[in-house]
């Protein structure tokens, strides 16, 4: 398996546009998650899913951010407008609820955005 | 306030030693936590889980130690290797399904 996926592996835009980051989990994992990290705040979830529905966004910091799970190989994080605060690394990552029951989790190799 | 503390600043220790990190937590009462490594420009990789119920954990060079009480749980890398600097993040399991990520401590390992 490839592991988990994401494009782009960065990003740079001007405040105010819109931004998309891509994710394909890995295959057969029904859990999905959105991480942000920065150097001040560390790695933060923002969102998950299970079997590609939203369970908790609550750390989705405002509504200029969405996330959609169309199916269960893809994902997409949304920025819309940007603003430079948002610059940070997006990670995703996967789970699968079967195994050893450690939840852990597989990380992608992010994508650092930077907003100017 | 919820927090998970990690030793902020860099731990730098000479080839062969062990490496101890530190990860401390409050207001949560974590069934699991878990240990990840970071490498620059990559996505944390997990490492190794341990129980509330657990003491201590075992992977080849790795040791983690979970004290509940303390609220505390230390990492241990012995005989470290230079191939064994990164960041190391530790992760609260709260729930079935969301970690709890701490902040991380950047380990140099110098020969």
């Amino acid at each position: 398996d490839a592991g988990v996926i994401q494009s782009p592996r960065h990003e740079v835009t001007e405040m105010g546009q819109e931004v998309t980051l891509r994710c394909k989990p890995i295959s057969g994992h029904d859990y999905l998650f959105w991480y942000r990290q920065t150097m001040m705040r560390g790695l933060e979830l923002l969102i998950y899913f299970n079997n590609n529905v939203p369970i908790d966004d609550s750390g989705m910091p405002e509504d200029r951010f969405s996330a959609k799970m169309p199916n269960a190989s893809f994902s997409t994080l949304k920025i819309q407008p940007s603003e430079p605060r948002d610059s940070a690394v997006y990670f995703c990552a996967s789970r699968s609820r079967l195994g050893t029951g450690g939840y852990e989790q597989y990380f992608g190799p992010g994508t650092r955005l930077t907003v100017t | 306030s919820q927090k998970i503390e990690q030793n902020s600043e860099a731990l730098n220790i000479q080839e062969g030693k062990t490496a101890t990190l530190t990860c401390n937590y409050t207001n949560y009462s974590p069934a699991y936590l878990q240990w990840y490594r970071q490498d620059p420009g990559r996505g944390p990789v997990f490492l190794l889980l341990i129980r509330e119920n657990e003491k201590e954990k075992r992977k080849e060079r790795l040791k983690v130690t979970f004290d509940t009480t303390l609220k505390q749980s230390l990492f241990h890398i012995t005989a470290s290797q230079p191939a064994d600097s990164a960041t190391y993040l530790c992760a609260l399991v709260i729930s079935t399904d969301k970690l709890i990520f701490g902040t991380g401590t950047r380990l140099q390992v110098f020969p």
